[in-house]
């Protein structure tokens, strides 16, 4: 199946700074992304929808300011955590659909475990 | 209101047991079904998918999951569950025409010696 690697795969950064996470299909180009954000022992929660080209589409109640989405090319996009404090600390799921219509699933990455300190 | 329902937030299983993990959906028209599994501090791996046709699908790891209208539900199903089989499993739906998967909360499958 298509493959979408996440990196970092972990970081650990101070808090007040900016971390940024790449997400790319590697065999597949994808014109739309989305970013998830996972507490622990919970579901995945949509953050946004990044769209190649243009800008990004926020989910209700998601700080667009502090979670910068960057789709600049069909096979790379990336989240910045903007200025991260604690409660930022979560783990962050990329995912992408190969662009072959309705029939096809979202492949994911690896995720990112950030951890604000 | 449109959702997913995952009702068993944790299963314990005893090894070589079956199993079965209920999903059910609310939607008005038969969305796009997936079975999603993630290992702790993993990504989610897709375990199988329906899209149309036969209702009882095969997907991997020895898993399958039927498809029942009538009910709005798609449950994973394994005959013989084994110790790496534990793991955080996910129903999800794509409505079709959409792009955006909607998750269940996920069941916790325990498997026990």
């Amino acid at each position: 199946g298509a493959v979408v690697s996440q990196h970092p795969s972990r970081v650990i950064c101070k808090s007040g700074t900016s971390v940024k996470i790449e997400c790319r299909s590697l065999d597949f180009q994808a014109t739309t992304m989305f970013w998830y954000r996972q507490f622990p022992k919970q579901s995945l929660m949509l953050m946004a929808t990044s769209n190649e080209g243009s800008k990004a589409t926020y989910e209700q109640g998601v700080e667009k300011d502090k979670f910068l989405i960057n789709h600049a090319s069909l096979t790379l996009s990336t989240l910045t955590v903007t200025s991260a404090h604690p409660e930022d600390s979560s783990f962050y799921i990329c995912s992408a659909r190969p662009p072959t219509g309705g029939d096809t699933e979202a492949f994911f990455g690896q995720g990112t475990r950030l951890t604000v300190v | 209101a449109q959702s997913v329902t995952q009702p068993d937030i944790h299963i314990t299983v005893s090894e070589g047991a079956s199993l079965e993990l209920r999903c059910n959906y609310s939607y008005g028209a038969t969305p796009y079904l997936f079975w999603y599994v993630q290992s702790p501090g993993q990504g989610l791996q897709l375990l199988l998918k329906y899209f149309s046709g036969d209702t009882l699908v095969q997907g991997i790891k020895g898993f399958e999951a039927e498809f029942k209208r009538s009910q709005s539900s798609f449950n994973l199903r394994k005959p013989s569950v084994h110790w790496s089989d534990a793991a955080e499993y996910f129903c999800a739906v794509l409505p079709r025409g959409f792009q955006k998967l909607v998750f269940g909360t996920g069941t916790r499958l325990l498997v026990s010696p």
